[in-house]
């Protein structure tokens, strides 16, 4: 079945320890993203990947890291969380020639107190 | 910077027509999509409309763009409780339709 999975899918962590959301796709995409999703602001991109190695910065990046070392996984790191990175988290990949029809994960529903 | 906007509350009678707007800024847009996000779950693609299109039907649903006034609407026809849902509009800024710009969301709520 194709998928792209998500872990864990709830997180409470607390202010500055590091943490890593993993992301893996299993359609051989080349792009991947990671979005967060708070009321009233719809979903903001944090960072994307176009292919193995090759990563930008999104619309929020500030606090995050990503890598892609590998195709099929995309993981978002949080090297020293805070309160204001609580938030409900979403990975998402597609193919560069799927007129952008995007596959979205569950969703991780991060708590930082 | 590129920008989408949408209410973020509608809510319709079982059987009513549904109509969610969406405006958007960057006229060299590709492709426009609605997704849905049922509770819980991550977002799906509902259907797209390419950018020289005005119009678009699939079933229920009927996706008009007004390119002059960069409006983009989705009409759900009869709807049904199972359509309330979370609904986002969005916009690719690239060519191959990787990088989007999402609405803020309209929550659509169906009542018997």
């Amino acid at each position: 079945e194709a998928q792209v999975t998500q872990n864990p899918r709830y997180l409470i962590t607390v202010t500055g320890k590091k943490l890593t959301v993993t992301c893996s796709q299993n359609m051989n995409h080349e792009y991947m993203s990671w979005y967060r999703q708070d009321p009233g602001l719809g979903l903001r991109q944090i960072y994307y990947s176009m292919n193995v190695e090759v990563t930008d910065k999104g619309d929020v990046p500030e606090g995050y890291k990503v890598s892609r070392k590998e195709k099929r996984n995309f993981p978002l790191i949080l090297e020293s969380p805070s309160p204001n990175q609580t938030s409900l988290y979403f990975c998402a990949s597609s193919s560069l020639d799927s007129r952008g029809e995007q596959y979205f994960g569950p969703g991780t529903r991060l708590t930082v107190t | 910077g590129e920008d989408v906007e949408q209410s973020l509350f509608l809510s319709v009678r079982e059987g009513d027509s549904s109509v969610i707007n969406c405006t958007y800024t960057d006229s060299s847009s590709t492709y426009l999509y609605w997704y849905k996000q049922e509770p819980g779950a991550g977002l799906q693609l509902l259907t797209y409309i390419f950018s020289n299109m005005d119009m678009k039907q699939d079933q229920r649903l009927t996706v008009l763009l007004n390119k002059k006034d960069k409006h983009l609407s989705l009409r759900i026809a009869d709807t049904q409780t199972g359509d309330s849902a979370i609904y986002f509009c969005a916009e690719s800024i690239d060519n191959q339709g990787g990088k989007l710009i999402f609405g803020q969301g309209t929550e659509l709520s169906v009542k018997p």
